[in-house]
């Protein structure tokens, strides 16, 4: 079975200031990892995608993760937050080809 | 491409009523899922399709759920009948089939008295 752990339901930063959302995985095979967003009264965004490669894996408006398979995580990272930033995250695991799986989400909140 | 299209957005109804939620997905998409998202348990996986058959619905909470896919354009999700628990936003995503990213549609708001 797939599942994703976000250990934190908040994560407050301030504006100008590196961001990290946390995301650890357990899944069977090769892990397919994901990171979305959603805003108020929105739907899901994706920001990013691991599937294989380099590590270091780069997306959307700024956004970066970090996968470490010792670690089984997939941290998503940002150097400098902004306050547009503040929503609603969420890790994905995938082994393929079956439905995401999903972490409950952390709320990010970016204060000026 | 107008992305997935859902509805309504907004659905009140009181309980013991049917409800119907709607879902259009991405012109050449193979993949149609429906999740629903509360507070207590986050995004749950009711049921997904593949080239409009049903592959899983071990998500669907009760018979009271049904879900439809008559066409590659065209899917429903039924409640009948609603009960207040059932409250939660709804979602539908699609895929296409050398993907592996899920596109989400605007989600629908369901609030049942």
């Amino acid at each position: 079975a797939q599942s994703v752990a976000q250990p934190e339901d908040q994560v407050n930063v301030a504006e100008g200031n590196p961001l990290t959302v946390k995301c650890t995985y357990s899944v069977s095979g090769n892990p397919y990892l994901f990171w979305y967003v959603q805003y108020p009264n929105r739907g899901l965004q994706f920001l990013l995608k691991y599937i294989t490669g380099d590590n270091l894996v780069k997306g959307s408006y700024g956004f970066e993760a970090e996968f470490n398979k010792s670690q089984t995580s997939f941290h998503l990272k940002k150097p400098s937050a902004l306050v547009s930033d503040s929503a609603l995250y969420f890790c994905a695991v995938s082994s393929g080809n079956t439905p995401l799986v999903f972490g409950k989400g952390t709320r990010l909140s970016v204060i000026a | 491409d107008a992305g997935v299209i859902q509805s309504p957005r907004h659905e009140v109804t009181e309980m013991g009523q049917e409800v119907t939620l709607r879902c259009k997905p991405i012109s050449g998409h193979d993949y149609l899922f429906w999740y629903r998202q509360t507070m207590m348990r986050g995004l749950e996986l009711l049921i997904y399709f593949n080239n409009n058959v049903p592959i899983d619905d071990s998500g669907m909470p009760e018979d009271r759920f049904s879900a439809k896919m008559p066409n590659a354009s065209f899917s429903t999700l039924k409640i009948q009948p609603s009960e207040p628990r059932d409250s939660a936003v709804y979602f539908c995503a699609s895929r296409n089939f050398g993907g592996v990213e899920q596109y989400f549609g605007p989600g629908t708001r369901l609030t049942v008295t």
